[in-house]
């Protein structure tokens, strides 16, 4: 079966601190796409990026950075010097059917808040 | 471009009653698909719609129903609601293509339902 784990329900950081949330996730499928949604307090979810299996680098867009090793099951998100701003629910989700945005799965969410 | 729209944005209805929400994708999206999130059970994945089809079903009983129109618009009805019904309801619309890649997908602002 396919699962999502996010083992931080909920992080406090102060402002400018660094911050990782932690991303397990389980599936069979040899294809599949991990993603990292922000769910601000306004309700919708917001896309911050998509890496398929097959594409084990690292990706940097400014404050934001992840770390996909499929040896450890793990996708795991840092924020480098956090901001209020930034103060959110982050979801991890997991699409293992080609060509189906569909069967998304989620993990719980981790409640982040930034302090000034 | 506009986003994905939900209406209506709030909704009270009374156990037993039966509710219909709507989602308008962006312009040129023929995937949505429907996700209850709760704080209990988190999001979870209702059902997916490409090109007028349900291409995918979550594990909801038969009372959640959807269908798409051939402007990709989409509705979701629940019939006979039950207080643990409440909950927010989020669409998402992607640009999933049949058996390519997947792609990301794009929220609306999701409609909070609340039943009495």
């Amino acid at each position: 079966a396919q699962k999502v784990t996010q083992a931080q329900t909920e992080i406090s950081v102060v402002e400018k601190e660094d911050v990782t949330l932690d991303c397990v996730y389980e599936t069979r499928d040899t294809t599949y796409y991990l993603f990292w949604y922000k769910q601000p307090p306004s309700g919708e979810l917001v896309f911050l990026i998509r890496r398929n299996s097959f594409d084990e680098q690292n990706e940097i867009s400014g404050r934001y950075s992840w770390n996909f090793q499929k040896s450890t099951s793990s996708f795991n998100f840092t924020i480098t010097a956090s901001q209020v701003v930034d103060s959110a629910v982050y979801f991890c989700a997991l699409s293992g059917k080609r060509g189906s945005q569909g069967n998304l799965i989620f993990g719980k969410g981790t409640k982040l808040s930034v302090k000034p | 471009k506009a986003g994905v729209t939900q209406t209506p944005r709030y909704l009270i209805k009374t156990r037993g009653q039966q509710v219909t929400l709507s989602c308008s994708p962006i312009s040129g999206h023929r995937s949505v698909s429907w996700y209850q999130q709760t704080p209990g059970q988190g999001l979870q994945f209702l059902f997916e719609y490409f090109s007028e089809t349900q291409r995918n079903k979550g594990n909801f009983p038969g009372r959640f129903s959807g269908r798409q129109f051939s402007n990709s618009r989409s509705e979701m009805n629940v019939s006979t609601l039950e207080l643990g019904d409440s909950a927010l309801y989020l669409c998402a619309s992607s640009l999933a293509q049949q058996g390519g890649m997947n792609t990301e997908a794009f929220f609306g602002q999701g409609t909070r339902l609340t039943v009495v």
